[in-house]
């Protein structure tokens, strides 16, 4: 099982459209968490970190449930621009311990 | 201020060189990551750097590729006898501390011929 797991999708929706994608991770020590955005051919930038609140930025919203061990990423309102590929990112306990990234989903906003 | 930069942007070689990729971290920044992406794939984690700590060269996928950080702050990626599979854009990444988010560099796309 790898350690960070997400749907490659692609999720292809309608311009107005809420969607929302998960994020799972193995370690249950990871601390810190991130939600990246990619645009094609371009360096990921992050998007938001995820708290253990949940944290909110205008149309998006980024939610963390440790029980179950998966963080989420909820978009409202999606807008053309939105289509990227959106990357998790997960960090363990220690400062040793690397970000480890997910392998992406793909996201599609149609007009 | 000034983001992760990185150099050269484009570096076409020929099979068996050797290349050197540089990054400039942001100011202060205790962590550096090198990756991989090959088109259309995820990033490839290579080797992890921490302040003054043991790197952490457990993605290197060779013992052609090799990494040094000096000072704390400017980190070269080597690769010796480039492959044609090392063809793919190399991206650093660097964070305040290791809790923090990663700022990436714009990547360092590499073919070779």
């Amino acid at each position: 099982r790898k350690e960070v797991e997400q749907d490659p999708g692609p999720f292809n929706v309608p311009e107005g459209a809420t969607v929302a994608f998960n994020c799972t991770y193995s370690n249950s020590a990871s601390q810190s968490f991130f939600w990246y955005r990619q645009d094609c051919r371009k360096e990921p930038k992050l998007l938001m970190s995820v708290y253990s609140s949940g944290n909110e930025d205008g149309r998006f919203t980024a939610q963390l449930n440790r029980a179950s061990q998966y963080i989420s990423l909820l978009i409202r309102d999606s807008k053309l621009s939105d289509s990227a590929t959106y990357l998790c990112a997960v960090k363990g306990y220690s400062s040793a311990s690397k970000i480890i990234f997910g392998s992406g989903t793909r996201l599609s906003i149609r007009p | 201020g000034a983001g992760v930069s990185q150099s050269p942007s484009n570096k076409v070689t020929e099979k068996g060189k050797d290349v050197e990729l540089r990054c400039d971290p942001i100011s202060g920044h205790t962590a550096l990551y090198w990756y991989r992406q090959s088109l259309g794939q995820g990033l490839e984690f290579l080797i992890y750097f921490q302040g003054n700590s043991a790197p952490d060269k457990s993605g290197l996928p060779s013992d052609r590729f090799s990494a040094e950080r000096t000072g704390g702050s400017v980190s070269t990626l080597t690769i010796q006898r480039t492959q044609q599979e090392d063809s793919a854009v190399y991206l650093c990444a660097s964070s305040l501390v290791t809790e923090s988010e990663q700022y990436f560099g714009p990547g360092t796309r590499l073919t070779v011929t």
